[in-house]
């Protein structure tokens, strides 16, 4: 089976501090591709950042940037200088499969 | 402007009603997707259509039909609604398959039924 584990509980963070969400997943495909995505309170589904399973460096985006270690299966998502905007949850996503970890809840406080 | 909208974004309906979500997108992609998230924040994948064929078809109930009359569009129709269908319902779309490709989702449908 292919899945997406995300095991934080909720995380408070401090405004300007980097935040590290973790990812692992299991699949058996060789090609596939991880996305980070953000739901903030309205709901929203926001497209943040895509690592290939064959690319060489690790993705980054702006603020974002992902810490993909493909023998251990995970693929980290790493927020810096967190602001107040940033509280949401946060899903890691293998598309080979559709499938979503269940999130991770992120508040940032000033 | 907007790429994958879907209506209603509300929809509060009694037990055993019939009801359906449009979905549209203006991007040109080729597959489109249901998702549910559920109260939990579980989303979990419901169908995708590929060119307004149906390519996956997760373990749904039959209540739930999707129809795609062209492939910028995925309707969900819902029969005889359960409580346990309340949830917000997501369309996405994406360029042909998903490997490598980015899901642009609407902005949801919170449905509750009562």
């Amino acid at each position: 089976a292919q899945k997406i584990t995300q095991t934080q509980p909720g995380m408070f963070v401090q405004e300007k501090e980097a935040v590290t969400l973790d990812c692992t997943y299991d699949t058996s495909d060789q090609s596939y591709g991880l996305f980070w995505y953000k739901q903030p309170s309205s709901g929203e589904m926001i497209f943040l950042i895509y690592q290939g399973s064959y690319d060489e460096q690790n993705a980054t985006e702006g603020r974002y940037s992902l810490n993909f270690q493909k023998a251990r299966k995970s693929a980290n998502l790493v927020i810096s200088a967190s602001q107040l905007g940033d509280s949401a949850m946060y899903f890691c996503a293998l598309h080979n499969r559709l499938a979503f970890g269940k999130g991770n809840q992120v508040v940032v406080i000033p | 402007d907007t790429a994958v909208s879907q209506t209603p974004k509300y929809l509060v309906t009694q037990m055993g009603n019939d009801k359906s979500i449009k979905c549209e997108q203006n991007l040109g992609h080729d597959t489109m997707y249901w998702y549910k998230q559920d109260s939990k924040k579980f989303l979990k994948i419901m169908f995708s259509y590929n060119n307004k064929e149906l390519i996956i078809n997760e373990t749904v109930p039959n209540r739930f039909s999707p129809k795609s009359p062209d492939k910028a569009h995925l309707n969900l129709h819902i029969n005889s609604l359960e409580l346990g269908d309340s949830a917000v319902y997501f369309c996405a779309s994406s360029p042909a398959g998903t490997a490598g490709n980015t899901i642009y989702f609407g902005e949801g449908s919170w449905l509750t039924v009562v």
